[in-house]
C-alpha cells in the first residue's frame, strides 16, 4: 500500500499567521491527492482535490500544490474556525486508499 | 439535499456481528463509488472499503474477510456488514460518497457517521 506521512503532527499558530502543511507518499501518485479539514465531533469535510483545486464553498485562504510525492496544503492567512485536524489522502490506488496521519492545528 | 446518513452502530461484544446501513438522499448511490471510512477514538481516518458503481469491491487488509460492503440500489443505500468483530474495530464509521471525475476522486459528501464499539 502507498504510504503517507504528514509533517508536522502538529502546529501552533496564530490568527493571521500563514501555515503550510506537507505530505509525502511512498511512491509518486501524480495529482491524485486530497486534502480535509476535521473539527472534533463532525465528520471531515473536503477542501482540496487533485493536489491543487479548490472544492466548491472553500475559502481561498486554503491552497494546495505539488505532484508526484510531495504535496503541500497552505492557509494564507489563519481564521479562528481553522484550527482543526487536516488529514492528506491519496486516490492514485482506488483499491487501497491512504491518509496521512492528520496534522493538528492549534491556536497559538 | 445531498446527504449520507448512518446508523447501526452499537455496543457488540468480540466475535459478534453488526450491519451498518448508509442511506443517501440527492445523489444516486448505485452511480457512484461509495466508501467506508473509520476513524478509532483519538486517532486518525482509515479507509476501510469501496464499492465501484460496476460493483466491484476492495478492502483494508484489516478487515478483509471480515467486513462486506454492499448497496440496495432500491433503497439507494450502503451497507457494511461487519463479522468476527474485534476491539480494535472499535471506531466512529462514515459512509462517503467517492466522487470520480476527470483526473480526481476524491470524498466530496461524508455521512455524520456512526459508533461500533467492541467490548465484553
Amino acid at each position: 500500500d502507498i504510504q503517507m506521512t504528514q509533517s508536522p503532527s502538529s502546529l501552533s499558530a496564530s490568527v493571521g499567521d500563514r501555515v503550510t502543511i506537507t505530505c509525502r507518499a511512498s511512491q509518486s501518485i501524480s495529482s491524485y491527492l486530497n486534502w480535509y479539514q476535521q473539527k472534533p465531533g463532525k465528520a471531515p469535510k473536503l477542501l482540496i482535490y487533485a493536489a491543487s483545486s479548490l472544492q466548491s464553498g472553500v475559502p481561498s485562504r486554503f491552497s494546495g500544490s505539488g505532484s508526484g510525492t510531495d504535496f503541500t496544503l497552505t492557509i494564507s492567512s489563519l481564521q479562528p474556525e481553522d484550527f482543526a485536524t487536516y488529514y492528506c489522502q491519496q486516490s492514485y490506488s482506488t483499491r487501497a486508499y491512504t491518509f496521512g496521519q492528520g496534522t493538528k492545528l492549534e491556536i497559538k | 439535499e445531498v446527504q449520507l446518513v448512518e446508523s447501526g452502530g452499537g455496543l457488540v461484544q468480540p466475535g459478534g456481528s453488526l450491519r451498518l446501513s448508509c442511506a443517501a438522499s440527492g445523489f444516486t448511490v448505485s452511480s457512484n463509488y461509495m466508501s467506508w471510512v473509520r476513524q478509532a477514538p483519538g486517532k486518525g481516518l482509515e479507509w476501510v472499503s469501496v464499492i465501484y458503481s460496476g460493483g466491484s469491491t476492495y478492502y483494508a487488509d484489516s478487515v478483509k474477510g471480515r467486513f462486506t460492503i454492499s448497496r440496495d440500489n432500491s433503497k439507494n443505500t450502503l451497507y457494511l456488514q461487519m463479522n468476527s468483530l474485534r476491539a480494535e474495530d472499535t471506531a466512529v464509521y462514515y459512509c462517503a460518497r467517492d466522487y470520480q471525475g476527470d483526473g480526481d476522486d476524491a470524498f466530496d459528501i461524508w455521512g455524520q457517521g456512526t459508533m461500533v464499539t467492541v467490548s465484553s
